[in-house]
């Protein structure tokens, strides 16, 4: 699986959108860009996923760029209970088992 | 509801007293897995299994034993608790999928144990 990277931390004011992005260079073809968040001390939680189009669903948008070399997950209305560490994780399509989580990004969202 | 349940939520046990953390999913997923989660050191995979009496090292299994005798249970085991393994602990589960155009390959996980090991 491709290695990503995050920025540490990001701020964010409530109901603003929140832009968190990821770089994930040596993605190769049949890899997806996975998003989860962790919400203090919980279990991680998958927000959303993606392979080259755009994708939204109700909690978020995931935008990839065209070379794949990047993407942005997007929070569209942030709120306080958004504060979270989000991680970008990139895998095979036909990968399962082992989550690799980085440190990902602290995102903290202020009133 | 699609979940994954693990019990205790939290534990205060003493060293070398044998304890049992459950795991249980409802999705009928094949693939179960346990983590710990330390400061500093992310979520570390301690043991995995890819069905029913099917289980393998992750990267940090010393002193952990697991089982998997049903499909949707996956208890993690240790028998002889040590104060290095005070942690936070969850387990996950997920379909074992192959490649399909859109395929989910998505992990569901506990709310997390707090085990302290004194």
């Amino acid at each position: 699986d491709a290695k990503t990277t995050q920025p540490p931390s990001m701020d964010c004011a409530e109901g603003r959108a929140a832009n968190l992005p990821c770089n994930h260079s040596t993605i190769s073809g049949n890899e997806y860009v996975y998003w989860y968040r962790q919400i203090h001390s919980q279990g991680p939680q998958y927000i959303i996923h993606g392979l080259k189009n755009n994708e939204t669903n109700e909690m978020a948008s995931l935008i990839i760029t065209e070379d794949r070399k990047s993407s942005t997950l997007i929070l569209p209305h942030a709120t306080l209970r958004d504060t979270a560490v989000y991680y970008c994780i990139v895998r095979g399509a036909d990968s399962w088992g082992k989550l690799q989580f980085g440190a990902g990004t602290q995102v903290v969202v202020t009133p | 509801e699609a979940q994954v349940t693990q019990n205790p939520r939290y534990l205060i046990t003493v060293t070398g007293k044998k304890l049992t953390v459950t795991c249980s999913q409802n999705m009928n997923h094949e693939y179960m897995s346990w983590y710990r989660q330390d400061p500093g050191l992310g979520l570390r995979q301690i043991y995995y299994s890819m069905n029913v009496e099917v289980t393998d090292k992750g990267d940090v299994p010393e002193g952990y034993k697991v089982s998997r005798k049903e499909k949707r249970n996956f208890p993690l085991i240790l028998e002889s608790p040590s104060p290095n393994q005070t942690s936070l602990y969850f387990c996950a589960s997920s379909l074992r999928v192959g490649w399909a155009r859109g395929t989910k390959n998505i992990q569901y996980f506990g709310a997390g144990t707090r085990l302290s090991v004194l």
